[in-house]
């Protein structure tokens, strides 16, 4: 079946540096992408989200562009803060008639001030 | 914001139990769904519902697993006797009516303890 791969983390940043999360994708097609993230105790928020090839989804400072060739869609934001710490989770819907999500394994952030 | 609620948010059972978690999705949407999230792995797909009726579901959603909408508004997963690899975090969303890429609002999960 589809799956996705992330980076594994944990990942640890200083504030203010620069963060990208790799994610891969295998659904043939155009699949339909998102990025998800979890706060402490919290469930899980839509981030951002790319419908077809070359978009870009954006939010929140963090963007993500969905690459057909590549088969990805990394997640990228120039300047993290302390408050972006979080579990981040990359997604997808192959469509064809079906709605449910496969998600990556999660990459959790920690930024340090 | 309209948001997904669920309760409770941590359920703890005896093996062989029967458990109901609970969900109220978004007022005007039509599709929901159930994941679960076993601790330290990927959140999975259970399954979806729409128009009172299952319309897809995993392979993890066997027949010890049951969703049903017995109002207007909730949305509940039963467990019919539960196992200790049952405990997780067990989350529902709900999607609105249109193309499939609509996204997905999540709840905050229930946590599910089986001893």
């Amino acid at each position: 079946g589809d799956s996705v791969t992330q980076m594994e983390g944990p990942v640890t940043l200083s504030e203010e540096a620069f963060l990208t999360i790799n994610c891969t994708y295998t659904a043939t097609g155009y699949p339909s992408l998102f990025w998800y993230v979890q706060y402490p105790g919290e469930g899980l928020q839509l981030l951002l989200k790319a419908t077809k090839a070359d978009d870009k989804g954006s939010n929140k400072g963090f963007e993500a562009t969905y690459r057909k060739e590549t088969t990805s869609f990394h997640l990228e934001k120039g300047s993290v803060q302390v408050s972006d710490s979080a579990v981040y989770f990359c997604a997808e819907n192959s469509g064809a008639g079906s709605y449910q999500l496969t998600f990556g394994k999660g990459t959790k952030l920690s930024v340090i001030p | 914001e309209p948001e997904v609620t669920q309760t409770p948010s941590h359920q703890v059972t005896q093996m062989g139990q029967e458990v109901i978690l609970r969900c109220v999705p978004i007022s005007n949407h039509l599709y929901f769904y159930w994941y679960r999230q076993i601790l330290g792995q990927k959140v999975e797909f259970l399954v979806s519902f729409y128009n009172n009726e299952i319309s897809e579901k995993s392979e993890i959603f066997d027949d010890q697993f049951s969703v049903e909408r017995p109002d207007g508004s909730n949305f509940t997963l039963k467990i019919r006797s539960t196992k200790l690899e049952d405990s997780a975090m067990y989350f529902c969303a709900s999607s609105g009516l249109g193309r499939v890429n609509q996204p997905q609002h999540f709840g905050d999960g229930t946590r599910l303890s089986i001893l």
